[in-house]
């Protein structure tokens, strides 16, 4: 099993530029979030997915789009960057959907935007 | 709005020694309290976790204590070695938010040889 895979690992946009992080997870999980992660702030939830087809939003989800049309990927779009969404970006996944189950993480995005 | 504290930001532990990482949380609803192990250019990885039933769990070298009425829950690593060097999140969650996880801010540990 890969586990939860994330591309790219770095990425450089210019403000206002588009892009879409991708995550996979090949584990059969139900739940499936995005999160960006900040120095001194801890890791924020963006969206979550508890299955194929529902996405809510979390604690900062402005600027974001997420959409799970299969149970194994669930992309994170940045409509138009600004540099306030310069960060690292983590995909996770865990099984049980609302289940307080252990969250399998990614290895990250590296985000930076001029 | 930040309901889980951790403290301290940072802490330099020497070989051997007792690491210990607090967190303290304001909603009472929260049922589910994990730590999170985070090395360089990875993703959090979960350490060890515990419910308020129970006031301690001990996973090898790695105990978390729980103190539901003061609201506050610690990690405890004993006979720290370098390779524990690490950040390390608490969080809490709870069942009717899917047990989305509420983190602290992290806590930078550092062993000396």
């Amino acid at each position: 099993n890969a586990g939860v895979t994330q591309t790219p690992k770095f990425q450089v946009l210019k403000t206002g530029q588009s892009m879409t992080l991708q995550c996979a997870q090949d584990m059969n999980h139900e739940y499936m979030s995005w999160y960006r992660q900040d120095p001194g702030m801890g890791l924020r939830l963006i969206h979550y997915s508890v299955g194929a087809g529902i996405t809510d939003q979390g604690e900062v989800p402005n600027g974001y789009n997420v959409s799970r049309s299969t149970t194994e990927d669930f992309p994170l779009r940045l409509l138009s960057a600004a540099p306030s969404q310069t960060s690292v970006y983590f995909c996770a996944s865990k099984n049980g959907g609302a289940a307080a189950n252990e969250q399998f993480f990614g290895p990250g995005t590296r985000l930076t935007v001029l | 709005q930040q309901q889980v504290k951790q403290s301290p930001q940072s802490l330099i532990v020497q070989k051997g020694g007792i690491s210990i990482i607090n967190c303290a949380y304001e909603n009472t609803a929260f049922d589910y309290f994990p730590w999170y192990q985070q090395f360089p250019g990875k993703g959090p990885a979960l350490l060890i976790a515990i419910r308020p039933d129970v006031s301690e769990k001990k996973e090898g070298r790695f105990t978390i204590s729980f103190n539901k009425s003061a609201k506050q829950f610690s990690l405890h690593i004993m006979d720290s070695q370098p390779g524990d060097s690490a950040t390390y999140f608490c969080a809490a969650s709870k069942r009717d938010s899917n047990y989305q996880l509420i983190w602290g801010a992290g806590t930078k540990l550092i062993i000396k040889p």
